[in-house]
């Protein structure tokens, strides 16, 4: 069965700081989806990677994937208060994006 | 025009119930889901359905039973509701087989509570 495990579950940090956020799974998988929600709201797709070493940014977010290592990062760059969310990595193992297993979910906090 | 649209947002409701939840899509999408997120953020799929079909159905109770009268719609219809049940379900859509570099697009969620 499909693990996709996080980490860290929480984090807080300061605007303008930088940090990463883990995304392990144990089975070879070479596609993997990042998603953002903010308190109760919808799910906005981040970032679709589709290949080993694949990385996608998009403003202070950066993602990337080595499917060897069974890892995906997520990197904030100089993080500010509107980044404040819960972020979640999704693994899919259909190659047709049609089942996706999902992280535990990080939640960030970024303080003033 | 809001892409995957799902009714009601809240439905609060007796245990041994029996309710539905509509989804609805406009984005021409072959396949749609049915997930659920329990009260610590969990997500997990429970079904899909890809032109109708049924091609996913997890461990799911069988009080839960989706529908899907065309492509573009997808309803949850739950018997004998139990605490247990008390979660965020949310909806989603996606184009389907062979367009893997496509997310899958989320509706805003049903928050059910069992009283």
């Amino acid at each position: 069965e499909l693990k996709v495990e996080q980490n860290p579950l929480f984090l807080s940090m300061q605007e303008g700081k930088n940090y990463t956020i883990y995304c392990n799974y144990s089975t070879t998988s070479d596609r993997l989806y990042w998603y953002r929600q903010d308190p109760g709201k919808s799910l906005e797709s981040l970032f679709v990677l589709l290949s080993n070493g694949a990385v996608k940014q998009e403003g202070r977010l950066m993602a990337s994937l080595d499917t060897k290592a069974r890892l995906s990062t997520l990197h904030i760059t100089a993080a500010v208060h509107d980044l404040s969310a819960t972020y979640f990595c999704a693994v899919d193992l259909s190659g047709t994006a049609s089942k996706l297993t999902f992280g535990t979910g990080t939640r960030l906090q970024v303080t003033l | 025009d809001t892409a995957v649209s799902q009714t009601p947002k809240y439905l609060v409701t007796q245990m041994g119930n029996d309710k539905s939840i509509k989804c609805e899509q406009n984005l021409g999408h072959d396949t749609m889901y049915w997930y659920k997120q329990d009260s610590k953020k969990f997500l997990k799929i429970m079904f899909s359905y890809n032109n109708k079909e049924l091609i996913i159905n997890e461990t799911v109770p069988n009080r839960f039973s989706p529908k899907s009268p065309d492509k573009a719609h997808l309803n949850l219809h739950i018997n004998s509701l139990e605490l247990g049940d008390s979660a965020v379900y949310f909806c989603a859509s996606s184009p389907g087989s062979g367009h893997d570099n496509q997310p899958q697009h989320f509706g805003d969620g049903t928050r059910l509570s069992i009283l």
